[in-house]
């Protein structure tokens, strides 16, 4: 059973440009949330989803940036429009139940480090 | 922000007992303590949770104090594969949140 996947790992942008990221979560996972974390650190919490709906984006900049999980294939997380602030390192991870309150962990992939140049 | 509160670093000898502590002194009856780790430039790697009694597991141990506002994550013979930032998190039980809180971690050194 292969773990979260994300791709590419690494992603150099110039600024205005867009980023694509990718996150396909653990067979048999449902339920996907993504994380940024700037150097020096801790994870922020950017948004949780569920097949086909947004469950919680409060985490997510009200400009530029988008999450989507379709039906099929993986999650993406979208961010328009680039600056050098969003130069970080991006997490995703996923659960089988939704996470937290019945015990269940959430295994998290190796990231996607962004560069804004 | 963070409902956890640990050591910003700590050290260890390389085959000793790491313990780490953890408060969270606002934790809800019902919120699972976790705690995960992040060896450099890699994705957090789960390694236990818990929520009212003592867990073991292959990588680790949690111990988790009677009125549940603290807990100590012990390794019990440290390798210098442990050097990792500790991270000790509860959920956010703010309405329909999930989501995990993140705080600074603990800089974990093992030395030789």
């Amino acid at each position: 059973n292969a773990g979260v996947m994300q791709n590419p790992r690494h992603l150099v942008r110039r600024r205005g440009q867009e980023a694509r990221l990718r996150c396909s979560p653990m067979k048999g996972h449902s339920h996907v949330y993504w994380y940024r974390q700037l150097p020096e650190e801790g994870l922020k919490f950017m948004v949780y989803l569920q097949k086909e709906n947004i469950i919680d984006e409060s985490g997510m900049p009200k400009e530029r940036f988008s999450a989507e999980f379709p039906k099929e294939g993986p999650s993406i997380l979208r961010i328009q429009q680039v600056v050098r602030g969003d130069s970080a390192a991006y997490f995703c991870a996923s659960s089988v139940f939704p996470l937290g309150g019945d015990g269940t962990e959430a295994f998290f992939g190796q990231g996607t480090r962004l560069t804004v140049v | 922000d963070a409902k956890t509160t640990q050591p910003p670093s700590m050290d260890c000898a390389e085959g000793r007992a790491a313990n780490l502590p953890c408060n969270h002194s606002t934790i809800s009856g019902n919120e699972y303590v976790y705690w995960y780790r992040q060896i450099h430039s890699q994705g957090p790697q789960y390694i236990i949770h818990g929520l009212k009694n003592n867990e073991t597991n292959e990588m680790a141990s949690l111990i988790i104090t009677e009125d549940r506002k603290s807990s100590t994550l012990i390794l019990p013979h440290a390798t210098l594969r442990d050097t990792a930032v500790y991270y000790c998190i509860v959920r956010d039980n703010a309405g329909n949140n999930r989501k995990l809180i993140w705080g600074l971690g603990t800089s974990l050194a093992v030395n030789p």
